[in-house]
């Protein structure tokens, strides 16, 4: 257990399906973030919210569309996927803290394995 | 650019010591982290270098030379269940403290 929740651990959809990623942390964490693991690639930083504010969009298509409502909460809404959308997903939180000395170490989800038909 | 180069796969005995090792080019090192990641389970934070040297944990031990760019894992008095992916990850300050992951290498654990 990592203190941060990923739902669902599984998720079928179809390309015209509309559906909800869920990540919820219990670590008192300020910064939050997701991440597409596909195979044979290395995973690769979606977006990011520090204090619930998005500080960081990587090129990401509209179809993914994340909401963070507070600190403790973040989701990533899906819609019109298409099927080399299909990976795992997975949440990030941590203590961001800028400068010398801090860590910053993320803890992970377990993450949603997605797969789009 | 940054690009952070791991062996794909490695096979080592159970009991045994095994190294993994990572190169990376980043124009704003601020960091090294290793990750152990079983299958169908969340990374796991192992270890972070930030000067040169040995961080000693345990079984585990991490390594790294800012000067040539690389850093290992080593694993001593390997178990079965230390079969896993084993990222490698770098932050990079002239990018807003980002940290970016290589490809992971798949360690196997023969008995």
């Amino acid at each position: 257990e990592t203190g941060v929740t990923q739902t669902p651990r599984h998720l079928v959809m179809g390309m015209t399906n509309k559906k909800s990623l869920k990540c919820e942390q219990h670590l008192g964490h300020n910064a939050m973030y997701w991440y597409k693991q596909s195979a044979k690639k290395p995973l690769e930083l979606m977006f990011v919210y520090n204090f619930k504010e998005q500080t960081e969009n990587n090129s990401v298509p509209s179809r993914f569309s994340p909401e963070c409502p507070n600190s403790s909460h973040l989701f990533l809404h899906l819609h019109t996927l298409q099927p080399e959308d299909s990976a795992l997903y997975l949440c990030a939180s941590s203590q961001a803290q800028y400068g010398s000395g801090n860590k910053n170490i993320q803890y992970f989800g377990a993450g949603t394995r997605l797969s789009v038909l | 650019g940054q690009n952070i180069d791991q062996p794909t796969e490695m096979t080592a005995t159970e009991g045994a010591i095994v190294q993994i090792n990572c190169t990376y080019q980043t124009s704003g090192f601020n960091g090294l982290f290793w990750y152990q990641q079983h299958a169908g389970e969340a990374p796991t934070f192992l270890s972070y270098n930030v000067l040169d040297g040995l961080e000693e944990k345990g079984r585990f031990s991490s390594f790294l030379s800012r000067s040539k760019g690389y850093s290992y894992l080593l694993l001593k008095e390997l178990q079965m269940k230390d079969s896993a992916s084993y990222l490698c990850a770098v932050r990079d300050m002239n990018r807003d403290d980002k940290i970016i992951f290589g490809k992971g290498t798949r360690l196997h654990i023969l008995p």
